[in-house]
């Protein structure tokens, strides 16, 4: 695997249902970003972890539930979403503490909340 | 506060035609960096360039090139000879040194080339 990886690509899931989102990237990175991009907004940057602490929550609904546990995994955990929610949900890594680096992405996962 | 404005919501050209995609960026930062982003239909965010503040140095890579203007605050696009593999989204995106690592997108520009 080369790049960054997100699975699944497309989850369909319940109001009720819990699920998780994993992402791995394979780039030697030291920083993981969860971003949601929905119909006709701007990609939404929701968390961002450097050195496997969050440094960043931009106001995420707690039933978004972001889970770290090294440099390389990135975990997005869902429970009790709403049908608003429905959205890609993209995973980035970059090199951190060098202001400007660019992030590199993964290819998404496609959420649908029925 | 920053912010990335990209006007043109979806652009239609015929193949061969030479299209300008537009990035107009606002910063109170000196010291900023401004990215360009391919997203195919595929869903993966591509990196094409970056550029920082200190640098208005033209770029050209192929088809593609790059207009930095800082007295317009805009960092231009253009694609030379559009092909359909060109068609997809593309972001313009801003972040800042003071920023830690938040990128700023734009909106995106919708780019269809018909053959």
């Amino acid at each position: 695997e080369t790049g960054v990886t997100q699975t699944p690509r497309h989850l369909v899931m319940g109001m009720t249902n819990k699920k998780s989102l994993k992402c791995e990237q394979h780039l030697g990175h030291n920083a993981m970003y969860w971003y949601k991009q929905s119909a006709k907004k701007p990609l939404e940057l929701m968390f961002v972890y450097n050195f496997k602490e969050q440094t960043e929550n931009n106001s995420v609904p707690s039933r978004f539930s972001p889970e770290c546990p090294n440099s390389s995994h990135l975990f997005l955990h869902l429970h009790t979403l709403q049908p608003e929610d429905s959205a890609l949900y993209l995973c980035a890594s970059s090199q951190a503490g060098l202001a400007g680096n660019e992030q590199y992405f993964g290819p998404g996962t496609r959420l649908t909340v029925t | 506060a920053q912010k990335v404005t990209q006007a043109q919501t979806e652009i239609s050209v015929v193949e061969k035609e030479d299209v300008t995609l537009d990035c107009v960026y606002e910063t109170r930062d000196t010291t900023y960096y401004l990215f360009w982003y391919k997203q195919p239909p595929s869903g993966e965010l591509v990196f094409l360039i970056r550029r920082n503040s200190f640098d208005e140095q033209n770029e050209i890579s192929g088809r593609y090139s790059w207009n930095f203007q800082k007295s317009t605050s805009s960092f231009n696009f253009t694609i030379t000879a559009s092909q359909v593999v060109d068609s997809a989204v593309y972001f313009c995106a801003l972040t800042t040194q003071g920023g830690s690592e938040k990128l700023v997108f734009g909106k995106g520009t919708k780019l269809t080339v018909n053959p």
